[in-house]
């Protein structure tokens, strides 16, 4: 599975949009890209998932380019409560026995 | 929603002893993972299933075994503990959605100490 590079940090302030990108230069054509979210001393939670162009849901948007090499993670007027660690995860669509292996993720420090 | 149950939040051990890491999940999600997590090391992928009494090794099973003797249970086992094993530990399952994604859920984790 394709390899993911994020940024160790961010930093922002309340209200602001945050765009966090994943780089996935080897992504294959039947991998997905999937964003979670963790909080300290909490597992890690499904943020968004998607495969091409763009995905919306009620907590964030997923932006992917059309060779799918990087993917950014677009979080709209971030407060306090969205401090947490970021992780993207590539899988492969093949119904289970995947190595799902996560990067070092990027944390988010979101401010007054 | 889907509850994945780990059976310890905190746990102290001594090093040698045997330890024992439950894990259960209410969806009847075939697929489970384990995985351990350490400050600035990320997580890190130990061992996963993709059916009973079916395993595959992680990036890093040394040292760890694991058993899924039913579909709901997945077990994470210190045959003789060590303290380089003082870490959180991460029981996950996963569903697959029409399109194929696999979205992974976590339980609230397992603090050991080995001493």
């Amino acid at each position: 599975l394709a390899k993911t590079t994020q940024p160790i940090s961010m930093d922002s302030y309340e209200g602001q949009e945050v765009n966090i990108t994943c780089s996935h230069n080897n992504i294959a054509t039947n991998d997905y890209i999937t964003w979670y979210q963790q909080f300290p001393s909490q597992g890690p939670r499904f943020i968004i998932q998607g495969y091409k162009t763009k995905v919306t849901n009620e907590v964030a948007s997923l932006f992917i380019p059309a060779d799918r090499k990087s993917s950014t993670l677009s979080l709209p007027r971030v407060s306090l409560s969205d401090t947490a660690v970021y992780y993207c995860l590539v899988g492969r669509v093949t119904g289970g026995g995947n190595k799902l292996t996560f990067g070092t993720g990027t944390q988010l420090k979101v401010e007054l | 929603d889907v509850k994945v149950t780990q059976s310890s939040r905190y746990l102290v051990k001594r090093t040698g002893e045997k330890v024992f890491l439950e894990c259960v999940q209410d969806m009847d999600h075939e697929n489970m993972f384990w995985y351990r997590q350490d400050p600035g090391l990320g997580l890190r992928l130990i061992y996963f299933s993709y059916d009973v009494k079916m395993k595959e090794k992680g990036d890093i099973p040394e040292g760890y075994s694991v058993s899924r003797e039913k579909k709901e249970r997945f077990s994470l086992i210190l045959e003789s503990a060590s303290t380089n094993q003082t870490s959180m530990y991460l029981c996950a399952s996963s569903s697959f959605d029409r399109a194929g994604g696999e979205k992974l859920f976590f339980g609230s984790g397992t603090q050991l100490s080995v001493l």
